[in-house]
């Protein structure tokens, strides 16, 4: 079975700063692999996927993240971030060489501060 | 494109009464659509996946005879709580899978859930 970790609950830094958010994930066979973005009280938005290819992959918002397969990671960046871009951050993945459901990492909250 | 609303987006209920949640998928046609459940500062627990005409297929731990979950157009999907109690009490997403785009998933707004 699948599973995704999120080692880190909340994440602290300043404005313009750069930013990693982690996740590492689990499964025994091949994965797709998502980051989405959670504003309060709202629904999720998508950040970047990555289904096959480059391992680099870009997404909205000036965020990209890095598929390592050895490492079985998964991580979000952005080198320098906003006030705007406080939210909670969710890694998740779907298993398979279909489309499957998707497994939710815990979160990350990033807060950005002036 | 691809926009995905709920409706209510907040309630209120006593206890007993049933609620009934609406996802629609507003430009595209949704063949599946999944319904989440998110406690506070928690992730998001899939409840069940239900598709177009068919029953729907309900996680383990999750009472299908409690969430009664209906897809019975390719644009709506209902989520209905019954006899709701104050433990039912979260915030409840929906997502919608384009049938032309298998690998994503759309999420809607939420709707939050209060039982008095």
């Amino acid at each position: 079975a699948q599973s995704v970790t999120q080692l880190d609950s909340q994440v602290p830094v300043f404005e313009e700063a750069p930013v990693e958010l982690r996740c590492n994930y689990s499964s025994s066979v091949s994965v797709y692999l998502f980051w989405y973005v959670q504003y309060p009280n709202q629904g999720l938005q998508l950040l970047l996927k990555y289904l096959s290819g480059s391992t680099l992959v870009k997404g909205i918002n000036g965020f990209e993240a890095e598929f390592n397969k050895s490492q079985t990671s998964f991580h979000l960046r952005k080198p320098s971030v906003h006030i705007s871009d406080t939210a909670e951050y969710f890694c998740a993945v779907s298993e398979g060489q279909g489309y499957s459901t998707l497994t939710f990492g815990k979160g990350t909250m990033l807060l950005v501060s002036p | 494109g691809a926009v995905v609303s709920q409706h209510p987006s907040w309630v209120i209920c006593k206890s007993g009464t049933s609620v009934k949640i609406e996802c629609r998928s507003l430009d595209f046609q949704a063949t599946t659509m999944f319904w989440y459940r998110q406690f506070p500062k928690q992730s998001l627990m899939l409840m069940a996946t239900s598709n177009e005409g068919s029953k729907a297929t309900y996680e383990q731990g999750v009472e299908k005879d409690k969430f009664l979950i209906n897809h019975a157009s390719l644009t709506l999907s209902t989520l209905t709580v019954t006899s709701a109690h104050p433990e039912d009490s979260s915030f409840y997403i929906c997502s919608a899978k384009d049938q032309g785009l298998p690998y994503e998933q759309y999420f809607g707004p939420g709707t939050r859930l209060t039982v008095t």
